[in-house]
This record gives structure tokens, C-alpha cells and sequence, in this order.
């Protein structure tokens, strides 16, 4: 299977910062790339499928980029409601992966 | 509004079976791929399986694969998931999702989750 590695597994930064998360993936997964943030008690809730396309109702300052191997989550502008924990997905094969999770918490 | 209300998780002994359900209210269920996805407490997402639309395709995570087996019935509105031989890393909040659309399957819209405990 393929594997996905996040990082960093946290990060501390303050409301307004420009934050980066990446996922790499073991193999190439051409743009089959998603990113999904949860809440504590909270369901999953997709922010970006196919490496760059952004989901409906999802704030234009969430922004992905990459292909093949190398993916990044860019939130240009942090807000309060942007503290979460964010994991990336492969959805390129069988069976799904995802990344292990980045939790991002308030400076 | 898409609705997925999951159902039929508890407590139960390792070796033993649990069926859980997901009910869909607000889509035309029947042209959807449907996924599992679990949560460890206190732990990542895992993936578990995905059936297609119309219920011809499946596919699993290795780590349930042989144990699980998921299907649907698109004239109930209803996805299922037969979880047999559990064991104690089974335990987790198991979530129903709904692909997000007829091209990109990925899961798109998530239900609340219902919580396994596999323990003796």
C-alpha cells in the first residue's frame, strides 16, 4: 500500500500567520490528493480534493498545491476558527491512506 | 442537505460480530460510492472501505479485509458494514461518508459517527 507522511504532526502559530502543512506520498498518486480538517468531536469535513480544487463553501485562503509525490496545505491567513487537526488522503488507489495528522494550535 | 445518521455500535467481545448501518436521507443514495472510515480514540483516520454505486465493487483496508464486509441497499437508503472477528484495535468511532460526487468518490460528506468498543 502506499504510504503518506505528514508533517510536521504539530505546529503552534498565532491568528494571521500564514501556516504550511505537507503530505508526501511514497509513490505517485498524480493529483489524487485530498485534504480534510476535524474539529475536536466533530466529523471530517473536506476542504480540498484533486490536490488544488476547493470544495464548496471552503474559505479561498485554504489553498493546495503539488502533484505526484509532494503536496502542500497553505491557510494564507489564519483564523480562530483554523484550529484543528488536518490530515491529507490519497484517493489515487486501493486502499485509501491517510496522512497522520497535523494539529494546528493557537500560539 | 445530505444527512447520514450511523447506527449499531457497542460493546462487544473480541471474536465476536457487530452490523453497523448508515442511513442516508437528502441524496440519491443509488448514485454514490459509499465509504467507511474509523477513528482510534484519541488517534488518526483510517480508511476502511468504499463499495461502489450500485454495490459491484468493493474494496478494504488490509487491516480489515477478510473480517469486514460492507454493502448496501440502494432501496432502503441504507449502507452496512458486517464487522466479523473483531479485535481489541477495532475499537474506534466508525464513520459513514458519501462520495463526494459521480467523478471524484472520494469521502465527501460524513455522518456523526458510531462507537465501537471491542473489550472483555
Amino acid at each position: 500500500a502506499i504510504q503518506m507522511t505528514q508533517s510536521p504532526a504539530s505546529l503552534s502559530a498565532s491568528v494571521g500567520d500564514r501556516v504550511t502543512i505537507t503530505c508526501r506520498a511514497s509513490q505517485g498518486i498524480r493529483n489524487r490528493l485530498a485534504w480534510y480538517q476535524q474539529k475536536p468531536g466533530k466529523a471530517p469535513n473536506l476542504l480540498i480534493y484533486a490536490a488544488s480544487s476547493l470544495q464548496t463553501g471552503v474559505p479561498s485562503r485554504f489553498f493546495g498545491s503539488g502533484s505526484d509525490t509532494d503536496f502542500t496545505l497553505t491557510i494564507s491567513s489564519l483564523q480562530p476558527e483554523d484550529f484543528a487537526t488536518y490530515y491529507c488522503l490519497q484517493d489515487n488507489t486501493y486502499p485509501y491512506i491517510f496522512g497522520q495528522g497535523t494539529k494546528l494550535e493557537i500560539k | 442537505q445530505v444527512q447520514l445518521v450511523e447506527s449499531g455500535g457497542g460493546e462487544v467481545q473480541p471474536g465476536r460480530s457487530l452490523r453497523l448501518s448508515c442511513a442516508a436521507s437528502g441524496v440519491i443514495f443509488s448514485d454514490y460510492a459509499m465509504h467507511w472510515v474509523r477513528q482510534a480514540p484519541g488517534k488518526g483516520l483510517e480508511w476502511v472501505a468504499v463499495i461502489s454505486y450500485d454495490g459491484s465493487k468493493k474494496y478494504y483496508a488490509d487491516s480489515v479485509k477478510g473480517r469486514f464486509t460492507v454493502s448496501r441497499d440502494n432501496s432502503k437508503n441504507m449502507l452496512y458494514l458486517q464487522m466479523n472477528s473483531l479485535r481489541g484495535e477495532d475499537t474506534a468511532l466508525y464513520y459513514c461518508a458519501k462520495g463526494l460526487d459521480s467523478i471524484w468518490i472520494l469521502p465527501g460528506y460524513w455522518g456523526q459517527g458510531t462507537l465501537v468498543t471491542v473489550s472483555s
